[in-house]
């Protein structure tokens, strides 16, 4: 079956250390995105790549970085920059345009900085 | 940055009961409004996308309506039941924001047996 796989589940790191959660997927999907999401926050768009080789940044994008090397995948890199990096992130990907876009979701990394 | 607002935010309901939450949005540039449903531990699972004003879409007893005119949908669920518990987010894609949605921050639903 398809689908997007996040590993690991969850992840505990030093503060000051940069740290990569990784997406893969095998649906044959352009588009990739990652999202964060905070106690009482909605999800929140960190980076998103419409095609390989190719992103751009989202609403939260500060401490961060993500590259698209392949189609399937899609790592993002929580640097020591970024000031709040506790949080569970999710990653999705999407085929389609405009009104006709559908999403799949990866079932998230909850990243822990001690 | 787009607001899409739900309510209520949390909502716990008896087995059996039917139960309905809302979605609001900005309703310039729409192109289309996301439900999902979010279980503990797994991946959102879509529910339905809707993209024209009265749409109606139904999935079991999920059902959703949208109004793009006046910014808003509804989600019914007919007869809860307890495995129906989860967080049920709405979000919308707009014109401009090259597929990217933007999410609401979730009903979680609670169903007592």
């Amino acid at each position: 079956d398809g689908g997007i796989t996040q590993s690991p589940k969850y992840l505990f790191r030093k503060e000051g250390q940069n740290v990569t959660l990784s997406c893969e997927q095998n649906l044959n999907h352009d588009a990739m995105y990652w999202y964060r999401q905070d106690p009482g926050q909605g999800l929140r768009l960190i980076y998103y790549s419409q095609i390989v080789n190719d992103f751009q940044k989202g609403d939260i994008a500060e401490g961060y970085s993500v590259s698209r090397e392949k189609k399937e995948s899609f790592p993002l890199t929580v640097t020591s920059a970024q000031k709040n990096p506790t949080a569970f992130y999710l990653c999705a990907s999407s085929i389609g345009i405009q009104g006709a876009i559908r999403y799949t979701f990866g079932s998230g990394t909850r990243l822990t900085v001690v | 940055i787009l607001n899409v607002e739900q309510s209520p935010q949390s909502l716990h309901v008896q087995e059996g009961d039917s139960t309905n939450f809302t979605c609001s949005f900005p309703s310039s540039n729409f192109y289309a409004l996301h439900w999902y449903r979010w279980e503990t531990a797994k991946s959102p699972e879509a529910l339905f996308v809707m993209t024209l004003n009265g749409d109606e879409k139904k999935k079991g007893r999920i059902s959703a309506t949208l109004n793009t005119k006046e910014g808003y949908s509804y989600l019914y669920i007919k007869g809860s039941q307890p495995e129906d518990s989860a967080t049920y987010l709405c979000a919308i894609s707009y014109g401009g924001s090259q597929g990217n949605l933007i999410f609401g921050k979730g009903t979680k639903l609670s169903v007592k047996p």
